[in-house]
């Protein structure tokens, strides 16, 4: 089972900054990792497919980057609606498919 | 537009039985494969299982293996959970999830998600 592990935990920004949040898979997944956001009492909806491509609708402030075991999500310019928990999701070795235990972004 | 609605959560005991629903509209149902993802309160995310498109191919994870069963009714644009022999580990909300594409195996739409609470 592929092992992702999300740093940091938790990201105190303020609105405005930028944030960089990371993703590291326990093997290479190829650029087969996708980003999610999950609001209180929400689903979680996806922001990023294959690394780096932006979903339907998905703000330009959000990118993805990474292959192999290492990825990162920026948000360029934090919107107040952008303060959620993010997860990554790795499809490459499957079943199980497998998420990080994301990373909780928080108003300074 | 996409819509999924999950139902058919609630209290059961431990050993106790319970089918979740998902009804879908917006999409082509049968082109796509369907997922059921939980989330224990306050935890993170985890997949449980995965039907093709078709019905003819199904995947658990592990912790839900042979208790657990997904199925479809293409007719009805609605995917099943059939949950048997719960335990109180599988308290959780319970998400129905689209993959993105046929096969793609990550996930476009949720729905709002189903509280199931598994104690005595």
């Amino acid at each position: 089972e592929i092992v992702l592990t999300q740093s940091p935990a938790t990201l105190s920004l303020s609105p405005g900054e930028g944030a960089t949040l990371s993703c590291r898979a326990s093997q290479s997944i190829s650029r087969f990792l996708a980003w999610y956001q999950q609001k209180p009492g929400q689903a979680p909806r996806l922001l990023i497919y294959d690394a780096s491509n932006r979903a339907t609708g998905i703000p330009a402030r959000f990118s993805g980057s990474g292959s192999g075991t290492d990825f990162t999500l920026t948000i360029s310019s934090l919107e107040p609606e952008d303060f959620a928990v993010y997860y990554c999701q790795q499809r490459t070795d499957w079943p199980p498919l497998t998420f990080g235990g994301g990373t909780k972004v928080e108003i300074k | 537009q996409v819509q999924l609605v999950d139902s058919g959560g609630g209290v059961v005991q431990p050993g106790g039985s319970l089918r979740l629903s998902c009804a879908a509209s917006g999409f082509t149902f049968i082109s796509y494969g369907m997922h059921w993802v939980r989330q224990s309160p306050g935890k993170g995310l985890e997949w449980v299982a995965f039907i093709l498109y078709d019905g003819n191919s199904k995947y658990y994870a592990d912790s839900v293996k042979g208790r657990f069963t997904i199925s479809r009714d293409n007719s009805k644009n609605t995917v099943y959970l059939q949950m048997n022999s719960l335990r109180p580990e599988d308290t959780a909300v319970y998400y129905c999830a689209k993959d993105r594409a046929a096969v793609g195996f990550d996930f476009d739409y949720w729905g709002q998600g189903t509280l199931v609470t598994v104690s005595s």
